[in-house]
């Protein structure tokens, strides 16, 4: 059974940099072809997609963040991360990682989830 | 972006309903859509995409359609555990974005 987990503060302060892991267990982040996925849900909206990296180690990451997002992974600790810079209260949200696998060539849908861990942004 | 917007947002239904969400995309997305439900407090969790290849478990009251712009999922006889938020997801271009949900309630 696949399971992740997140992990990180649940406080940043503003213009600082939010980092948060992503613990997987029951299969392996460089292991077949998966995109393991950041996606986060602000308070009374809906979910926003914010970036993939994929098991050969390309990433993918939403436009609409303006650069600011950073996904890597650690193969010896079998996990992967998420870093977001210069964070602003809109970026207080609700924060999963998933697994995606290719519903086609190219493109996922979210099959497993971690059960998310809220990051508020405040001084 | 493509946009997503899902009616309705909430609907009230009793067990036993047939139970019918629209999702539509603001470009055609071929049949690249996948739905999703939500319990409160708990993360998605994959019901059907392609827009209608069922993921493991999925029960067969479960259906989804359409293709283009338009997409239902449709919940056959509603029982207790469905009631629940169902979100749709294109998968067609970058990025790829989500509906606000539509809410189930008694």
């Amino acid at each position: 059974q696949v399971q992740l987990q997140e992990s990180g503060p649940g406080l940043v302060r503003p213009s600082e940099t939010l980092s948060l892991t992503c613990s997987v267990s029951g299969d392996s982040v460089n292991s077949g072809s998966y995109y393991w996925s950041w996606i986060r849900q602000a308070p009374g909206k809906g979910l926003e997609w914010l970036g993939s990296l994929y098991s050969t180690g390309t990433t993918d990451y939403n436009p609409s963040l303006k650069r600011r997002f950073t996904i890597s992974v650690d193969t010896s600790k079998n996990h992967f991360s998420l870093k977001l810079s210069s964070v602003t209260a809109s970026d207080t949200a609700l924060y999963y990682c998933a697994r995606g696998k290719a519903a086609i060539v190219g493109a996922p849908v979210f099959d497993y989830w971690g059960q998310g861990t809220l990051v508020t942004v405040s001084s | 972006d493509i946009q997503m917007t899902q009616s309705p947002s909430s609907l009230s239904a009793s067990v036993g309903d047939r139970v019918t969400i629209t999702c539509r995309a603001s470009q055609s997305i071929n049949k690249w859509l996948a739905w999703y439900q939500q319990k409160p407090g708990k993360a998605p969790q994959l019901l059907i995409y392609n827009p209608s290849n069922f993921e493991s478990g999925v029960p067969s009251r479960f259906s989804g359609s359409g293709s283009g712009t338009e997409f239902t999922l449709t919940i056959s006889s509603l029982q207790p555990d469905d009631f629940a938020t169902y979100i749709c997801q294109q998968y067609s271009d970058y990025p790829w974005t989500f509906g606000q949900g539509t809410k189930v309630e008694i």
